[in-house]
């Protein structure tokens, strides 16, 4: 069964250090999102991609946060400098199709950033 | 208001109980719904998409309401191993650019 593969797993950062995280959706799927959960509540939006192209970023912390997809495949989120409100699950997920009938989203393992 | 809205719970219910939980959306033009389900410290998982016609799987039953804003999830004959968070999920906005917007998510416990 096709998979969203994240990692890594876990990572420990000190506050003001880079952090990066990868994601590679299920083949074909052209849309792909990244989300932020923190303990207890629901997976936040932080970005979605359409191919190579961001659609949405409008809850992206951008002084910080950075993010590509350039072929239009993986995709890297980039936290720079890490704070210690930046502790939180990132989750990638992908669809094979977004708009107004978009399709299920299916979402990776995800990466538990703790930040010290 | 929020976008996707969920009563967090937890709602506490024995074995073989029917439990039902409601998500209101605010965007009228939203016309895709899911239902996720997520254990703890793990990533969400799809459990069903919500049709106009509504969805059955086994014992479960998602149901949309489009005049009154919201979905619905029913379980019937709840099992200990149902016990986890069940999240909405809404497509966000009209348009080519839609956005996937999840609830908080409310947080079920079966109890023997």
């Amino acid at each position: 069964e096709a998979e969203v593969a994240q990692s890594p797993r876990y990572k420990i950062t000190e506050k003001s250090q880079a952090v990066a995280f990868w994601c590679d959706p299920i083949s074909g799927h052209a849309t792909l999102y990244w989300y932020r959960q923190i303990l207890g509540q629901g997976p936040e939006l932080l970005v979605q991609f359409q191919d190579e192209s961001v659609v949405d970023d409008s809850q992206l912390p951008k002084d910080r946060f950075s993010a590509e997809r350039l072929k239009g495949v993986d995709s890297t989120l980039k936290i720079q400098p890490a704070e210690l409100g930046d502790s939180a699950m990132y989750l990638c997920a992908s669809s094979s199709r977004s708009g107004v009938q978009s399709t299920e989203a299916f979402f990776g393992q995800g990466t538990r950033l703790t930040v010290v | 208001r929020k976008e996707v809205e969920q009563d967090p719970g937890p709602f506490n219910v024995p074995e073989g109980a029917t439990v039902a939980f409601n998500c209101t959306y605010s965007n009228s033009a939203s016309q895709s719904f899911f239902w996720y389900r997520q254990d703890c410290r793990k990533e969400p998982k799809l459990l069903m998409s919500v049709y106009s016609s509504g969805n059955e799987d086994g014992r479960f039953t998602a149901q949309l309401n489009r005049a009154s804003q919201y979905i619905s999830l029913l379980i019937r004959d709840s099992k200990l191993s149902d016990s986890a968070t069940y999240l909405c999920a809404v497509n966000g906005y009209g348009g080519a650019t839609n956005k996937l917007i999840f609830g908080t998510g409310t947080l079920l416990a079966v109890q023997p």
